[in-house]
């Protein structure tokens, strides 16, 4: 167990369906992000939140919609998703943005958006 | 435009050799490195870092070279096991905003028995 932990491991989502992600980590962290991981290119940062604030939109579409309750608690809200969504979506922590590169990151989501 | 780049998709090598991962970047201005691991089904895990200040830091069988002038650095794995097969991630926190990690697309490494 790393220390983050993310719910599902694996989502099935039609175009029309809404379903949340969810990431968890108790290691007393407050900057969380998500990260969306393609094959064969770099992770690319959607999201960051410093202490329950958001920091960090990527210009990511509004389909994506981020929600922090506290810093222990990450959720990504999918909405009307398009194919080329699938992808490997990933939590991370780490103490505080921006002075801690050190993050742990959760197993990841991997989205299938048929 | 990709500030880091790991040009090498993959790289076999045999169990027991060293295995020599590159990382190119385009930034002068960076100042710090990250290598990250990770195995699938898994989500990334920090491996190693090095400071601008120095040129090599080392950590077990993990060595990890900076190349200041030619904007390069590599991680030599000696010597590699099975264990170490994976995808490697280069990376380095950027000078705008919020200092976040940019990352390279990734190597993946196999360790031939």
């Amino acid at each position: 167990e790393t220390g983050v932990t993310q719910t599902p491991r694996h989502l099935v989502m039609g175009m029309t369906n809404k379903k949340s992600l969810k990431c968890e980590q108790h290691l007393g962290h407050n900057a969380m992000y998500w990260y969306k991981q393609s094959a064969k290119k770099p992770l690319e940062l959607m999201f960051v939140y410093n202490f329950k604030e958001q920091t960090e939109n990527n210009s990511v579409p509004s389909r994506f919609s981020p929600e922090c309750p506290n810093s222990s608690h990450l959720f990504l809200h999918l909405h009307t998703l398009q194919p080329e969504d699938s992808a490997l979506y990933l939590c991370a922590s780490s103490r505080t943005q921006g002075l801690d590169y050190g993050y742990t990151f959760g197993s990841g989501t991997r989205l299938t958006v048929v | 435009d990709q500030q880091v780049k790991q040009n090498s998709p993959s790289l076999s090598v045999q169990e027991g050799r060293i295995s020599i991962l590159n990382c190119d970047y385009t930034n002068s201005m960076f100042d710090y490195f990250l290598w990250y691991k990770k195995y699938p089904a898994e989500g990334p895990t920090f491996l190693i870092s090095i400071s601008s200040i120095k040129d090599k830091n080392e950590d077990g069988r993990f060595t990890v070279f900076l190349n200041k002038s030619a904007k390069h650095l590599s991680l030599h794995i000696v010597p590699s096991q099975p264990g170490d097969s994976a995808v490697y991630f280069c990376a380095a926190p950027g000078r705008d905003s919020n200092y976040q990690l940019i990352w390279g697309a990734g190597t993946k490494l196999i360790i031939k028995p």
